[in-house]
């Protein structure tokens, strides 16, 4: 497609249960990111995939949130037993490499609440 | 932790008015990008201004780097209702090798009033 794409583009979901948001970023972008924000607040960064493999996963809040990435291309993010500290808008975005000049191309973002 | 911070938090203005915005960082960069997001949109890139830059146009965007301060300036002239949206600064961090990544402020909120 012309653009990242994310969804679902809401989501709600019962404390406890499991919850996964895609993303499809741009042909040919090796790079994408996941980002998490809350309400009023700035990005806080989550993972980072250079191509298939996750070089960075450092912003991962705990065991579980988990993502993957398949053939270069769509990424999911789990949420397992979730909680309702995990509600925010989860935004996804690529970028045509993770180099230091990468412009990030975002997605709408999904939004989760959790009950 | 972040590693931009912009202030102010948030700025009022009247349509036609310049709107100055700031962004800290903590730790060297090779680039600083500014995006913009409309209220429960995506992010939109504006510009990118590398650190042996010191100032960068993009029609009514100015950008400033100051790296010995660690900071940059956004301005916006002539501002127009459609301005109004939160403004972001992101810097990039080292991720291990030539890996890297963007972290972003908490953004200043602007409302440009017709």
């Amino acid at each position: 497609g012309a653009g990242v794409s994310q969804s679902p583009s809401n989501k709600v979901t019962e404390k406890g249960k499991d919850v996964e948001l895609r993303c499809d970023p741009i042909s040919g972008h090796t790079a994408l990111y996941w980002y998490r924000q809350s309400l009023g607040q700035g990005l806080e960064f989550l993972i980072y995939f250079q191509g298939n493999s996750a070089p960075d996963k450092s912003g991962l809040p705990s065991d579980r949130f988990s993502a993957e990435r398949t053939g270069g291309s769509v990424s999911t993010l789990t949420i397992q037993r979730t909680q309702q500290e995990d509600s925010a808008v989860y935004l996804c975005a690529s970028s045509l490499s993770g180099g230091t000049t990468g412009e990030l191309f975002f997605g709408e973002g999904s939004r989760l609440t959790v009950l | 932790s972040q590693q931009g911070e912009e202030d102010p938090q948030a700025l009022s203005i009247q349509e036609g008015e310049n709107a100055t915005m700031n962004c800290s960082y903590k730790t060297s960069i090779n680039n600083l990008q500014w995006y913009r997001q409309n209220s429960g949109r995506g992010l939109v890139h504006l510009i990118l201004i590398r650190s042996n830059e010191r100032e960068k146009h993009s029609g009514r965007l100015r950008v400033t780097l100051d790296t010995s301060k660690k900071s940059s300036s956004l301005l916006i002239t002539a501002s127009r209702a459609a301005d109004t949206a939160s403004y972001f600064c992101a810097t990039d961090a080292n991720s291990g090798g030539s890996n890297y990544k963007l972290t972003f402020g908490k953004g200043t909120l602007l409302t440009v009033n017709p």
